[in-house]
């Protein structure tokens, strides 16, 4: 069975520091991949998709970024962070394209990052 | 700008009672619709999903679809204080790629 996981899974970090989220998944091959951000008392708020190795597509700008360096890893980063960015991050995954089910997500356990 | 609406409640229901959550979406070419519920301060789990007009019964939950309407609903059969949860509709975009378009979430609470 497929399995995702996540870490930190909280974090306090000072405005203008750095960030480092990652997220790995388990049990399956070629996911597509997804970071979303939920500020408290907000719906979900997709940041970034991925359908592959190096294949990364922004949905909102701001001063996070991600990468895919391996199929089954995504990493959400930023070089300096704003109080704006604290929240609920989630990754989650879904099957592939080529698989022909790519229609149903899952939520791996969540990064609570609060920005002082 | 396409939407999906939920009241944001909370909804609150007798243990034992049906709960009914209820959702509307914007994009006309939606064709995959799903319920996640959120405990609080935990991830999203999915519920159900559902893709074509009517009723999809899982357990105690039954999913309901109206494409003609846009609206999406769950019912929770013999809610149980442990169903105390944010539900969260999405409705997948029409377009080229898996994008999920989240409701806000309706906050229920089962009261013994």
């Amino acid at each position: 069975s497929q399995t995702i996981h996540q870490w930190p899974a909280t974090l306090v970090q000072p405005v203008g520091s750095p960030l480092s989220l990652e997220c790995t998944v388990e049990g399956t091959s070629n996911p597509n991949l997804y970071w979303y951000r939920q500020a408290a008392g907000r719906g979900l708020q997709l940041l970034f998709y991925s359908v592959g190795i190096g294949q990364i597509s922004s949905e909102v700008p701001q001063n996070l970024s991600a990468s895919r360096p391996q199929d089954r890893q995504f990493i959400l980063s930023s070089k300096k962070l704003l109080l704006s960015d604290s929240g609920f991050y989630l990754c989650a995954w879904s099957g592939s394209f080529a698989s022909g089910s790519t229609d149903t997500q899952y939520f791996g356990p969540g990064t609570r990052l609060t920005v002082l | 700008q396409k939407e999906v609406e939920q009241n944001s409640g909370p909804l609150s229901v007798p243990e034992g009672a049906i709960a009914s959550l209820n959702c509307t979406y914007s994009d006309r070419g939606s064709q995959s619709f799903f319920w996640y519920r959120q405990y609080s301060g935990k991830s999203p789990e999915l519920i159900m999903s559902i893709y074509s007009n009517g009723d999809k019964e899982d357990g105690r939950f039954t999913a309901q679809l109206n494409k003609a309407s846009q609206y999406v609903s769950l019912l929770i059969r013999d809610s149980q204080p442990s169903d105390s949860a944010t539900y969260l509709c999405a409705a997948r975009m029409s377009g080229g790629y898996n994008k999920l378009i989240f409701g806000a979430g309706t906050r229920l609470a089962v009261h013994p």
